[in-house]
């Protein structure tokens, strides 16, 4: 069985770095690339990254280029969705889910993450 | 800002058919990318309910259907019912945007 485990909910003060993580199980870590979905309170989803764990290769929505790092460690079977330097705007819940070519088949159940001072 | 755009909601009696559009454009669906469709029950997280604009993933009931025509595509839920009360989404790939997946604005379908 597929499953992506994240980590638990965070409560970070603006200005604060933070590393959040999806670990994979159930299928090859490294056939399928792992997308991150942003989904503000009452919101829509949004596209962030995806990433491939074979090399590593990223792509990102224009909307977080440069507000957001992602990454993998394919012996860990884990990826990785990191902020430098938190911003309220940045509280939301966010998804991992598993990337086959260009659809979202299997998610992780979220983590949440609040930002406030 | 998505540029997908769904109804914000629909709503229907059990047993009822409910049809939910997602209107891309030229760089999207009209381009021919696929059109794949999430259902997001209540403080959960989104399950793939259609891929490929028309495939039901294994699990997934036979009264929700897709189709796609031109830059459009439609979710069609038949013999509605309590559980199918979501939010439901939209998703292709955009190549106006430097290679972006978009997801649609999202409807809330209610069941009355």
């Amino acid at each position: 069985e597929v499953q992506l485990v994240q980590s638990g909910p965070e409560v970070k003060k603006p200005g604060e770095s933070l590393k959040i993580s999806c670990k994979a199980s159930g299928y090859t870590f490294t056939t399928y690339w792992i997308g991150w979905v942003r989904q503000m309170p009452g919101k829509g989803l949004e596209w962030m990254a995806i990433i491939s764990p074979v090399d590593s290769d990223t792509r990102y929505s224009p909307s977080f280029q440069g507000q957001v790092t992602v990454s993998a460690d394919k012996s860990t079977r884990t990826a990785y969705l990191e902020w430098n330097s938190l911003k309220t705007s940045d509280s939301a819940f966010y998804f991992c889910a598993r990337h086959g070519e260009t659809l979202f088949d299997h998610w992780g159940h979220g983590t949440l993450v609040t930002v406030s001072s | 800002q998505s540029v997908l755009t769904q109804p914000p909601s629909v709503s229907g009696a059990p047993g009822q058919r409910v049809t939910i559009s997602c209107t891309g454009s030229s760089s999207n669906i009209g381009a021919g990318y696929d059109v794949h469709w999430y259902q997001q029950l209540s403080g959960t997280a989104p399950k793939l309910l259609i891929s490929r604009n028309t495939n039901r993933p294994s699990g997934v009931p036979d009264r929700f259907s897709g189709s796609k025509s031109g830059a459009s595509a439609s979710l069609v839920i038949t013999g509605l019912q309590a559980e199918d009360e979501a939010d439901y989404y939209c998703q292709s790939y955009d190549s106006s945007l430097r290679g972006s997946y978009v997801f649609g604005t999202g409807t809330k379908v209610t069941v009355l």
